[in-house]
């Protein structure tokens, strides 16, 4: 069966610092693979999605940014952490016929 | 560009009571809709999904869904609400872009349940 993968489950950061989270997902293969933030009060925003090794597309022009090195990897870095990217972040792979799973989360905290 | 409205942002309900949560999409095309459940510090659960064809959806944890097209809606409910189902609830679409498919979700509903 799928699994999906995320780590760290929660990250304290300070500001300026850099940033690094990797989710893997197995048991499939070539899937669409996306990052979602989540700040408190505004849902779900869709940060970067990938229908291929180093195929990226970004939604939401930031200070973020995303890689996907192997087919099964996606990885969320930043150089210089904001204040404004704490929240909750959420990988995610997509199936046949839509189906979204989605990891359990990884809640950054900058300070 | 498609969307999802959430009007309620949180609602309360007693256990046992019956449960609605509103949600309604602006897509051009047939929309495949979906609804998810996040507990608390937790990832996202899907209940259901809409494809197509019948438009009473049933899903996991005793949740169902209509799809009503000419009210753009795709509301959830449940007949008897049970304490565990206290949860943040977010309807979704997915768009069929070229280079591949995303999920925009609605700002969310959060789920009180009164003992």
């Amino acid at each position: 069966s799928q699994t999906i993968h995320q780590w760290p489950a929660t990250l304290v950061q300070p500001v300026g610092s850099p940033l690094s989270l990797e989710c893997t997902v197995e048991g499939t293969s070539n899937p669409n693979l996306y990052w979602y933030r989540q700040a408190a009060g505004r849902g779900l925003q869709l940060l970067f999605y990938s229908i291929g090794i180093d195929q990226i597309s970004s939604e939401v022009p930031q200070n973020l940014s995303a890689s996907r090195p192997q087919d099964r990897q996606f990885i969320l870095s930043s150089k210089k952490l904001l204040l404004s990217d704490s929240g909750f972040y959420l990988c995610a792979w997509a199936g046949v016929n839509y189906g979204y799973t989605f990891g359990s989360g990884t809640r950054l905290t900058v300070v | 560009a498609q969307s999802v409205t959430q009007p309620d942002i949180h609602i309360t309900v007693s256990e046992g009571a019956s449960l609605e949560l509103r949600c309604n999409y602006s897509y051009g095309a047939t929309p495949y809709l979906f609804w998810y459940v996040q507990s608390p510090g937790q990832g996202l659960q899907l209940l259901l999904k809409y494809f197509s064809g019948d438009t009473l959806v049933q899903g996991i944890k005793g949740f169902e869904a209509e799809f009503k097209r000419s009210q753009s809606s795709f509301n959830l409910r449940k007949p008897s609400v049970h304490w565990s189902d206290a949860a943040e609830y977010f309807c979704a679409v997915v768009s069929l872009t070229g280079g591949g498919n995303k999920l925009t979700f609605g700002t969310g509903t959060q789920l009180k349940v009164e003992l």
